[in-house]
C-alpha cells in the first residue's frame, strides 16, 4: 500500500526558505502514470495546490506561487522535496504531499500532513 | 483563481440523504469531467472519495455518489451515518491554474 510521509522543520522565520521532504513507501516514485505534488491548508481554511512534478523532473506550479516555489525528486531515495522561499506569516499552513493523477487531476493518497509555522 | 463555490454547511439526520454542491465555471467544472471530492475528518488528511465526477475509488462506500450538471458538480451521501460527519472539498481541473479547490462544506449529522 502506497504511503507518503512529510518531514521538515515546523518553524521557519519570515523571509527564509521553507523546505520539506516527502518519503514514499510501498510503491515506486518512478511510475509513468503519476506526478507527485504538494498541497497546503491554512489553519481553518481550504486547500491550495502548490505544484506537482514528474519523476523525470518535469514540474508545474500554481501561478500564484510559481515565483517562490521549486520542487525536486530523488528517485534513489524514493523521495521528493518542496522549497518555498521568502516566506511570510501567510505561508503558515499544514503541508501535505500527495500522489497526483495529472490527467484526471485527483490526489491520492495524501501524507498525514505537517504543520509549518512562519514566525520570528 | 477563485475557489469553487460550496455551501459552508449541510446537515441531515441519520439515514437521510444529503447533497453538497460545487459551482464553478465553464473553464473548470463545466468544461471538463475532472471533478473530484475529498473527505476530511478533524486533524486528518483528506481522503479521495470521488474522481472523474462519478467514480469511486476502491474501498469507498457506495453511499457516496457524484454527478454534474453544467457548471455545478454534486456529491450525494445516502443513508447518512455518524461517521460521515466531516468536511468535504471538491476539486476540478482548471485551464487557468491546473487545479482549483472548493472552500469546503461541513457536514453535520443531527
Amino acid at each position: 500500500q502506497l504511503q507518503l510521509q512529510e518531514s521538515g522543520p515546523g518553524l521557519v522565520k519570515p523571509s527564509e526558505t521553507l523546505s520539506l521532504t516527502c518519503n514514499v513507501s510501498g510503491g515506486s516514485i518512478s511510475s509513468r502514470s503519476y506526478y507527485w505534488g504538494w498541497i497546503r491548508q491554512s489553519p481553518g481554511k481550504g486547500l491550495e495546490w502548490i505544484g506537482s512534478m514528474y519523476y523525470s523532473g518535469n514540474t508545474y506550479y500554481s501561478p500564484s506561487l510559481k515565483s517562490r516555489v521549486s520542487m525536486s525528486v530523488d528517485v534513489s531515495k524514493i523521495q521528493f522535496s518542496l522549497k518555498l522561499n521568502s516566506v511570510t506569516a501567510a505561508d503558515t499552513a499544514v503541508y501535505y504531499c500527495v500522489r497526483h493523477d495529472p490527467l484526471a487531476n485527483w490526489f491520492d493518497p495524501w501524507g498525514q500532513g505537517t504543520l509549518v509555522s512562519v514566525s520570528s | 483563481q477563485s475557489a469553487l463555490t460550496q455551501p459552508a454547511s449541510v446537515s441531515g439526520s441519520p439515514g437521510q440523504s444529503i447533497t453538497i454542491s460545487c459551482t464553478g465555471t465553464s473553464s473548470d467544472v463545466g468544461g471538463y469531467n475532472f471533478v473530484s471530492w475529498y473527505q476530511q475528518h478533524p486533524g486528518k488528511a483528506p481522503k479521495l472519495m470521488i474522481y472523474d465526477v462519478t467514480y469511486r475509488p476502491s474501498g469507498v462506500s457506495n453511499r457516496f455518489s457524484g454527478s454534474k450538471s453544467g457548471n455545478t458538480a454534486s456529491l450525494t451521501i445516502s443513508g447518512l451515518q455518524t461517521e460521515d460527519e466531516a468536511h468535504y472539498f471538491c476539486s476540478s481541473y482548471t485551464t487557468s491554474s491546473h487545479v482549483v479547490f472548493g472552500g469546503g462544506t461541513r457536514v453535520t449529522v443531527l
